[in-house]
């Protein structure tokens, strides 16, 4: 069965640094999230993505934070400066349609120390 | 706003039990509704789903899901439990905006189930 891939499982970064979550959708879907997980809380969204640009995102999604597809399968966010704060498992989700169901990866936890 | 409402944190049944965890929904137009499981280390994993149609749906593992307008609930059932159930189960609403929104999700805190022998 296709599923959703995410490097690295666990990432540790210090405070200030620049993190790259990866992640490889399912090939033929068109539409990719980011949701993210703080430990006890809600899964939040964080952003959707498609044809190649930002289609929504939440309040959580800052300047700090950006999305790229660089090449035809992989799908990144990036923090640009970390924050003890962003410390949360991190998901990426795909779908074929809004209305479809997202299928999630196993996650990364990013630790900031 | 829309939001999804888990109020159980924690249930624990016995093995062969039959489980019932609660989700209410507060959201304006016809929702989107799923139901999640997440098992330690695992990524989301999608049971089931309601869109139209018959408020009675089927979903993986022998989970089934009922919606109700009415009480504006979305419960998920089983009639057996196994030990292999024991996760977070997690109740969430496709939010649907006119103008192109691209239908994000709204999750519940989650219900942890322990299952014990």
């Amino acid at each position: 069965e296709p599923e959703v891939t995410q490097t690295p499982s666990h990432q540790v970064t210090q405070m200030g640094q620049e993190v790259i979550l990866r992640c490889v959708p399912i090939s033929n879907h068109l539409y990719f999230y980011w949701y993210r997980q703080i430990l006890g809380q809600k899964v939040e969204f964080l952003v959707s993505f498609y044809n190649n640009e930002i289609s929504e995102k939440s309040e959580i999604f800052d300047d700090q934070f950006s999305v790229e597809r660089p090449d035809g399968s992989n799908f990144t966010l990036k923090i640009r400066s970390t924050k003890l704060e962003d410390s949360a498992m991190y998901f990426c989700a795909s779908s074929e349609s809004p209305r479809a169901p997202k299928y999630f990866g196993a996650g990364t936890r990013l630790s900031v120390l | 706003a829309q939001s999804v409402t888990q109020p159980d944190i924690h249930i624990t049944v016995s093995e062969g039990a039959s489980l019932e965890l609660r989700c209410n929904y507060s959201y304006g137009a016809t929702p989107y509704l799923f139901w999640y499981v997440q098992s330690p280390g695992q990524g989301l994993q999608l049971l089931l789903k309601y869109f139209s149609g018959d408020t009675l749906v089927q979903g993986i593992k022998g989970f089934e899901a009922e919606f109700k307008r009415s009480q504006s609930s979305f419960n998920l059932r089983k009639p057996s439990v196994h030990w292999s159930d024991a996760a977070e189960y997690f109740c969430a609403v496709g939010v649907m905006v006119d103008g192109g929104s691209q239908g994000n999700l709204i999750f519940g805190k989650g219900t942890k189930l322990s299952v014990k022998p």
